[in-house]
């Protein structure tokens, strides 16, 4: 079964740092994109990051451009995402998503993991 | 970066009912859209791609069409775990983006 699970979020103050990671199985994740989506309570969806198969490509949304990395580790098949410097428009569930080849969009979701910035 | 448009925010219809979202984009995008479910609590899940290509294993109730800056989401007969919210998505260029979101409730 394809599956994506994230885990790393919680609680942390502004200012603060979190590292998200996606554990991947089911399918053969060094060949693919991969994207990291969020969505603050009760809003809508945003693009936040992706990051393209071998790990040598990234871009980001302009709102985390510089404060957020992406990064990945083919041979643990796990995605991540730095996040420093946070702020409380940061606070959102945080998705990992599958590209579903060179394409910038999304074929296989996570079931999010949370993140709340508040002191 | 494109804008995408959604209309309306929410409705409300019956099962059965013949439910249509538009979604507008601020430039013309070709076909490359992309429609998503999201019930409460869960994950996104892909419906159509390529503005009118069914994800597999989506019932065909769901249509898409349109191209350039005009989208439509058609179901064409409402069932119970429909109501949901719906999102498109354009992938025509950097940054993708997403529509605001209809919700479609029980009436």
């Amino acid at each position: 079964e394809v599956q994506l699970v994230e885990s790393g979020g919680g609680l942390v103050q502004p200012g603060g740092s979190l590292r998200l990671s996606c554990a991947a199985s089911g399918f053969t994740f060094s060949s693919y994109w991969m994207h990291w989506v969020r969505q603050a309570p009760g809003k809508g969806l945003v693009w936040v990051s992706r990051i393209n198969s071998d790990g040598s490509s990234t871009s980001y949304a302009d709102s985390v451009k510089g404060r957020f990395t992406i990064s990945r580790d083919n041979a643990k098949n796990t995605l991540y995402l730095q996040m420093n410097s946070l702020r409380a428009e940061d606070t959102a569930v945080y998705y990992c998503a599958r590209d579903v080849g060179f394409e910038y969009y999304m074929d296989v979701w996570g079931k999010g993991t949370t993140v709340t910035v508040s002191s | 970066a494109i804008r995408m448009t959604q209309s309306p925010s929410s409705l409300s219809a019956s099962t059965g009912d013949r439910v249509t979202i538009t979604c507008r984009a601020s430039q013309g995008i070709s076909s490359y859209l992309a429609w998503y479910q999201q019930k409460p609590g869960k994950a996104p899940k892909l419906l159509i791609y390529a503005a009118s290509t069914l994800q597999s294993g989506v019932p065909s109730r769901f249509s898409g069409s349109g191209s350039g800056t005009d989208f439509t989401l058609t179901i064409s007969c409402l069932q119970s775990e429909d109501f949901a919210t719906y999102y498109c998505q354009q992938y025509y260029s950097y940054p993708a983006v997403f529509g605001g979101g209809t919700k479609v409730e029980i009436k």
